[in-house]
């Protein structure tokens, strides 16, 4: 139990596209998703909290607008990197808070390379 | 302010004990995590500690002291394969994100 799904797992493309990126709980509810970038050799950074039918909450110095969540239901969020730029170049994780624990399972991650 | 520490690195032996310590300071307590991160995969989860003591979960153990704002990760009967990074995490409130430490990477060699 306590799967969570991320897609794509891998992702390259050309400077100002957007991506899409998928996060599911597979077989638990979860009205919170977290959103987290880790650069090479590095902890994770949280970007933003997402609940479910209500807006995200951003870190500092997380732009909104570049990163667009979405949580439509009690087992999917998404994150969209807007107009995306080799800096934004990271791996992506999502987490799920399943709301009968409240503990956290990770994503696979998506590994987001942008030329 | 929020503050987690654990040792950068740690080196150990094939079927040695190892014991990776993490100190906390944060606002609030709700819990405390273990992560196991391999390089380019995400964190998978080890054991999760709210009241004082000792968690057993086969190999790993993980012990809390809330007084003390101290935990360790023992790992016993040590594999190649448990060269990874631990990551301890502490949740300062319930539905919330965790803080994470910055990781302890540990090799564990033959």
């Amino acid at each position: 139990g306590a799967v969570v799904s991320q897609h794509p797992s891998r992702v390259i493309c050309k400077s100002g596209t957007s991506v899409k990126i998928e996060c599911r709980s597979l077989d638990f509810q979860a009205t919170t998703m977290f959103w987290y970038r880790q650069f090479p050799k590095q902890s994770l950074m949280l970007m933003a909290t997402s609940n479910e039918g209500s807006k995200a909450t951003y870190e500092q110095g997380v732009e909104k607008d570049k990163f667009l969540i979405n949580h439509a239901s009690l087992t999917l969020s998404t994150l969209t990197v807007t107009s995306a730029h080799p800096e934004d170049s990271s791996f992506y994780i999502c987490s799920a808070r399943a709301d009968s624990t409240d503990t956290q399972y990770f994503g696979p991650g998506t590994r987001l390379t942008v030329l | 302010g929020q503050n987690i520490d654990q040792p950068t690195e740690m080196t150990a032996t094939e079927g040695a004990i190892v014991q990776i310590n993490c100190t906390y300071q944060t606002s609030g307590f709700n819990g405390l995590f273990w992560y196991q991160q391999h390089a380019g995969e995400a964190p998978t989860f080890l054991s999760y500690n709210v009241l004082d003591g000792l968690e057993e979960k086969g190999r790993f153990s993980s012990f809390l002291s809330r007084s003390k704002g101290y935990s360790y990760l023992l790992l016993k009967e040590l594999q190649m394969k448990d060269s990874a990074s631990y990551l301890c995490a502490v949740s300062n409130q319930a539905g919330t994100a965790l803080i994470f430490g910055k990781g302890t990477t540990l090799s564990v060699s033959s």
